[in-house]
């Protein structure tokens, strides 16, 4: 069974700081994705990460992947306060006929980006 | 491009009542749509692969005969929550994958449906 897990769940940060909220996941995968949600809101897909040591950068946002470590990181740098939302990464198995799996989420990291 | 509509965005029922909540793909075919759960302050959690054409695969635990899936064309799926009770009270997502699209799993999601059975 695929288990993604996040870190922090929560956290509360001052505007201009930098931080970092981790994912790792339990099964061997080489996509992972990591989405913004805003409260009542659907997700938005900020980054598609499908390689080992990929990344992607978008505004104050860097996400990376390591797939032996079975790790990736959202890298916040200099936050604002509008990048106070849910963020979640997930992960998904493609079947080895390439069929089209679910996506297991992590549990969502609550961030708070205070003036 | 690549958007996905979900019809209605919020329902109030009765306990007891059906409600179905409709999935469609505006711009784009998608063979597989993906039906999720979300409770309040948590994750979201697959309940089902829904495939054009054939039976919806059901994860572990979720009721096939309590949340009836239909994938009629290329661009709609409907979720229907049967008999709904308030511990089904949830934000209902849905997602769709491109048909023919590219090797990873990219998925559009919809707005989602907040049901609230009283």
């Amino acid at each position: 069974e695929l288990k993604v897990e996040q870190n922090p769940l929560f956290l509360s940060m001052q505007e201009g700081k930098n931080y970092t909220i981790y994912c790792n996941y339990s099964t061997t995968s080489d996509r992972l994705y990591w989405y913004r949600q805003d409260p009542g809101k659907s997700l938005e897909s900020l980054f598609v990460l499908l390689s080992n040591g990929a990344v992607k950068q978008e505004g104050r946002l860097m996400a990376s992947l390591d797939t032996k470590a079975r790790l990736s990181t959202l890298h916040i740098t200099a936050a604002v306060h509008d990048l106070s939302a849910t963020y979640f990464c997930a992960v998904d198995i493609l079947g080895s006929g390439g069929g089209a799996d679910g996506l297991t989420f992590g549990k969502g990291t609550h961030l708070i980006i205070q003036p | 491009g690549a958007v996905v509509s979900q019809h209605p965005s919020w329902v109030i029922c009765k306990s007891g009542t059906s409600v179905k909540i409709e999935c469609r793909s505006l711009d784009f075919q998608a063979t597989t749509m993906f039906w999720y759960r979300q409770f309040p302050k948590q994750s979201l959690m697959l309940m089902a692969t829904s495939n054009e054409g054939s039976k919806a695969t059901y994860e572990q635990g979720v009721e096939k005969d309590k949340f009836l899936i239909n994938h009629a064309s290329l661009t709609l799926s409907t979720l229907t929550v049967t008999s709904a009770h308030p511990e089904d009270s949830s934000f209902y997502i849905c997602s769709a994958r491109v048909a023919g699209g590219f090797s990873y799993n990219e998925q559009f999601f919809g707005p989602g449906t907040r049901l609230t059975v009283l």
